[in-house]
């Protein structure tokens, strides 16, 4: 059974540093991993989706990659800010199934500190 | 840009009643699906829909479950008798491609919160 782990569940740094968060899972067997942004009390914001062929995907200050054989993803956060600060998840899609459910880690909860 | 939208944002309810949560996804996307997070845990997959009939389903997604897509935009998720430990953010999301396809994105609505009293 897929699971996926996310590390730290919590980190604070100050502004303008360089961040990156970690997601592990236990089954090499994914279709994509999708990493997403939780504000409190509102929904999943879609940050980037990497497909199982690709290696890393960017957007902006942000950048995922993944790595496969290893189990494992980062996202790496450039020059952070306060409005950064959030809960960060990552998912994977599993084969198998049929439409295939996405298995999320717990988080990480990221402040980002004037 | 399209978004996912859902209603109410906050339901409250007494323990054995009927609960509708309704969704509109993305009017494009053809595969939509729901999810739940009970408070301090994992986002978890109830169910995912798709040419009107389910096409996957969790454990957590039991009888007193169901999903309904009644006209050409909207996506609900009725639980029949609510009972305390439903108490969670639902999660509405649709994606314009099924599983087939390594790209597909999940886009989120913003959730409804029930209380269940």
């Amino acid at each position: 059974k897929q699971e996926v782990t996310q590390i730290p569940a919590a980190l604070s740094v100050p502004e303008g540093e360089n961040l990156v968060l970690n997601c592990s899972f236990t089954d090499s067997a994914i279709y994509n991993l999708q990493w997403f942004r939780q504000d409190p009390g509102k929904g999943l914001t879609s940050l980037l989706l990497i497909q199982s062929s690709q290696r890393e995907q960017t957007s902006g200050r942000l950048n995922a990659s993944l790595d496969k054989s290893s189990g494992r993803s980062t996202l790496y956060i450039a020059a952070s800010q306060p409005g950064d600060s959030a809960t960060y998840l990552c998912a994977v899609k599993n084969y198998g199934g049929s439409q295939g459910n996405l298995i999320f880690g717990k988080g990480t909860k990221l402040s980002v500190k004037p | 840009e399209p978004e996912v939208t859902q209603t109410p944002s906050h339901q409250v309810t007494q323990m054995g009643q009927e609960v509708i949560l309704r969704c509109v996804p993305i009017s494009n996307h053809l595969y939509f699906y729901w999810y739940r997070q009970i408070l301090g845990q994992k986002v978890e997959f109830l169910v995912s829909f798709y040419n009107n009939e389910i096409s996957e389903k969790s454990e957590i997604f039991d009888d007193q479950f169901s999903v309904e897509r009644p006209d050409g935009s909207n996506f609900t998720l009725k639980i029949r008798s609510t009972k305390l430990e439903d108490s969670a953010m639902y999660f509405c999301a649709s994606s314009q491609t099924g599983v087939a396809l390594t790209y597909n994105e999940q886009f989120f609505g913003p959730g409804t919160r029930l209380t269940v009293l």
